[in-house]
């Protein structure tokens, strides 16, 4: 256990619909990360944020949103699904400088 | 921003036999490059990183190196064992907080 939790570990939905993929981060980390992992795209860096705030975009889609809380976890919203949007999503965290703590992936399937 | 290249895609050798794996980035700002090794069905797992103030770090079979001037970096495992298997990531960043860009990976297949 890497300490990184997301939830679910796999979503099947259809075309169009929306899903929310969930992390909580390791124990004192602030700075969360989502991550796209695809077959022929390797990891693409969607998002992070640190203590509650954006701090960089990478290659995020506009029909996707992402939010840190309070507490620390972070959600990663997807809308209007398309069949193209099938891949793992990741979500990592770290202290600010330093080495990312990956959590173990949520599996999304458009259908 | 910033780029990185990964090379080999894919890599067999035998039980025993050392295995290199190298990148290339493009961001001179860069400054912490770690290594990444994901198994099947898991998240990748850190295996060792090094920052730009030092040339070679090594961590039993595992060894990394920095050429800063070339901007390329390379993971080195020697004695290769079947449990090395896996995909195998480079990234970079410029450590000041802001995210890793990673490499497109290598699937390292070490036969018994």
């Amino acid at each position: 256990d890497s300490g990184v939790t997301q939830t679910p570990k796999h979503l099947i939905t259809a075309t169009g619909q929306r899903v929310t993929l969930r992390c909580s981060p390791r124990s004192g980390d602030l700075s969360v990360y989502w991550y796209q992992q695809s077959l022929d795209q390797g990891l693409q860096f969607l998002i992070q944020y640190y203590n509650g705030e954006e701090r960089a975009k990478g290659n995020i889609l506009e029909r996707f949103s992402a939010q840190q809380f309070p507490d620390l976890h972070s959600e990663l919203n997807l809308s209007s699904l398309e069949l193209g949007d099938s891949a793992l999503y990741f979500c990592a965290s770290s202290v600010l400088r330093g080495g990312y703590t990956f959590g173990s992936g949520t599996r999304l399937t458009v259908v | 921003g910033e780029n990185v290249e990964q090379h080999p895609s894919t890599l067999s050798v035998q039980e025993g036999d050392s295995a290199v794996i190298k990148c290339t980035y493009s961001d001179s700002a860069s400054n912490y490059f770690p290594w990444y090794k994901q198994e099947l069905g898991k998240g990748p797992q850190l295996i060792i990183d090094i920052r730009s103030n030092v040339g070679e770090k090594k961590d039993q079979r595992i060894a990394v190196t920095l050429n800063k001037t070339a901007k390329h970096f390379s993971l080195h495992i020697t004695e290769t064992q079947p449990e090395d298997s896996a995909v195998y990531f480079c990234a970079a960043s410029d450590e000041a907080g802001t995210a890793l860009i990673f490499g497109k990976g290598t699937t390292l297949s070490v036969s018994s």
